[in-house]
């Protein structure tokens, strides 16, 4: 199995900070590499797929980048609403594989 | 507008067996697979597998074959997950999500089913 490991697996931000999160995989994935966002309670949302293309209705301020084996998230200028969950996806292969999450909390 | 609204809370004895259900609208249900996932509590996701909605076919994950079972109801527009001998450690909310055409990416989300299994 692909095994996907995300970093920090936690961070504390506040509100216009500019963040970013890595996401490695432990074997070339080409582009084949997704994020989702949760908030506590819900379900995941895909904001990102292909590595870099933004979800429909997903803001501006989210983009990703990175192809084979390292991947990254970039939040431009957090806002209240994305304290959250990240966690990133391959599927490149079966089965698919998550990273850990990486939970991104007020500072 | 895309939905998919799961069957709600269930709380089940070690052994018995759950079917939890996946209502698709606002899309041709047959054009799009549905996969399943599971997120123990405080854990992380897990892909369970997924089914073709057009063929029918279902592919399991490692970890998921044999007590676990997919099946739709083309005509109303729903996918089912079926666990059946019911243990603690299926204790977990269980997602449906729409695969996107041609890859493996969820791109829309059931709500959620909690299912609690406890003597």
């Amino acid at each position: 199995d692909i095994q996907m490991t995300q970093s920090p697996s936690s961070l504390s931000a506040s509100v216009g900070d500019r963040v970013t999160i890595t996401c490695r995989a432990s074997q070339s994935i080409s582009s084949n590499l997704n994020w989702y966002q949760q908030k506590p309670g819900k379900a995941p949302n895909l904001l990102i797929y292909a590595a870099s293309s933004l979800q429909s209705g997903v803001p501006s301020r989210f983009s990703g980048s990175g192809s084979g084996t390292d991947f990254t998230l970039t939040i431009s200028s957090l806002q209240p609403e994305d304290f959250a969950t990240y966690y990133c996806q391959q599927s490149y292969r079966s089965p698919l594989t998550f990273g850990q999450g990486t939970n991104l909390e007020i500072k | 507008q895309v939905q998919l609204v799961q069957s709600g809370s269930e709380l089940k004895k070690p052994g018995a067996s759950v079917k939890v259900s996946c209502k698709a609208s606002g899309y041709t249900f047959t054009d799009y697979g549905m996969i399943w996932l599971r997120q123990a509590p405080g854990q992380g996701l897990e892909w369970m597998g997924w089914i073709n909605t057009d063929t029918r076919n279902p592919t399991y994950a490692q970890g998921f074959t044999g007590r676990f079972v997919f099946s739709l109801d083309t005509s109303v527009s729903t996918a089912y997950l079926q666990i059946s001998s019911l243990q603690a450690d299926d204790t977990a909310v269980y997602f449906c999500a729409r695969k996107r055409q041609g890859v493996y990416v969820a791109d829309y989300w059931g709500q959620g089913a909690p299912v609690i299994v406890s003597s």
